[in-house]
């Protein structure tokens, strides 16, 4: 199983500031990575897909880079309504397809 | 629009069953691969299970192989989660989602149905 690791837990961030989140994959996902974002009481929305390709409607402000092992999803200025908990997942091998334990994204 | 929506959750004893389902709708449903996934409280997501357009592709997490079965009704745009042997671990809300090709990512999903499992 591939195991997906998020740092940090929890990112605290003023509305404005830039916002950079980590995962990385315990072996090669390839670009076979999406990022998910989740506000309280939602469900996830997709942001990102094939590591770096915004999903439709997603501002341009969200960006995502890396593959094989190590990712970054990247707010470039965070707004009022980008606070929360933003979840990674490869679907390169599987099953299962795992998930990464989440990076809280909140205000400082 | 894509939507998805389940129902069918509840407060359930240990060892017991309950099953899941999901209406689409908005898209080829029989085109699509389903998934299930769960989140248990505070946690992260957990993928379930997945099944192909055609049913012909099954797949479950070790942690509910044997316990739980996934199927759907393409005439009646259904999916659905037959869940057995319920225990505390499996207390979690449970998402259906539509999956983006086969074997890729989740474009969709639903608002979800709690499952609580009570010992």
């Amino acid at each position: 199983e591939t195991v997906m690791t998020q740092s940090p837990a929890t990112l605290s961030v003023f509305p404005g500031e830039r916002a950079t989140l980590f995962c990385r994959a315990s072996q090669t996902v390839r670009s076979n990575l999406a990022w998910y974002q989740q506000k309280p009481g939602q469900a996830p929305r997709l942001l990102i897909y094939d590591a770096s390709t915004r999903a439709t409607g997603i501002p341009a402000r969200f960006s995502g880079s890396g593959s094989g092992t190590e990712f970054t999803l990247t707010i470039s200025s965070l707004q009022s309504e980008d606070f929360a908990v933003y979840h990674c997942q490869q679907y390169n091998n599987w099953p299962p397809k795992t998930f990464g334990q989440g990076t809280k994204v909140e205000i400082k | 629009e894509v939507q998805l929506v389940e129902s069918g959750g509840g407060l359930v004893k240990a060892g017991g069953s309950l099953r899941l389902s999901c209406v689409a709708s908005g898209f080829t449903f029989s085109s699509s691969s389903m998934n299930w996934v769960r989140q248990a409280p505070g946690k992260g997501l957990e993928w379930v299970s997945s099944i192909s357009g055609s049913s012909r592709y099954i797949y479950y997490a070790d942690s509910v192989k044997g316990r739980f079965t996934i199927s759907r009704d393409n005439a009646k745009n259904s999916l659905s989660l037959q869940m057995n042997s319920l225990g505390a671990e499996d207390t979690a809300v449970y998402y259906c989602a539509k999956e983006i090709g086969t074997g890729s990512y989740i474009d969709y999903w639903g608002q979800g149905t709690l499952v609580t499992v009570s010992s």
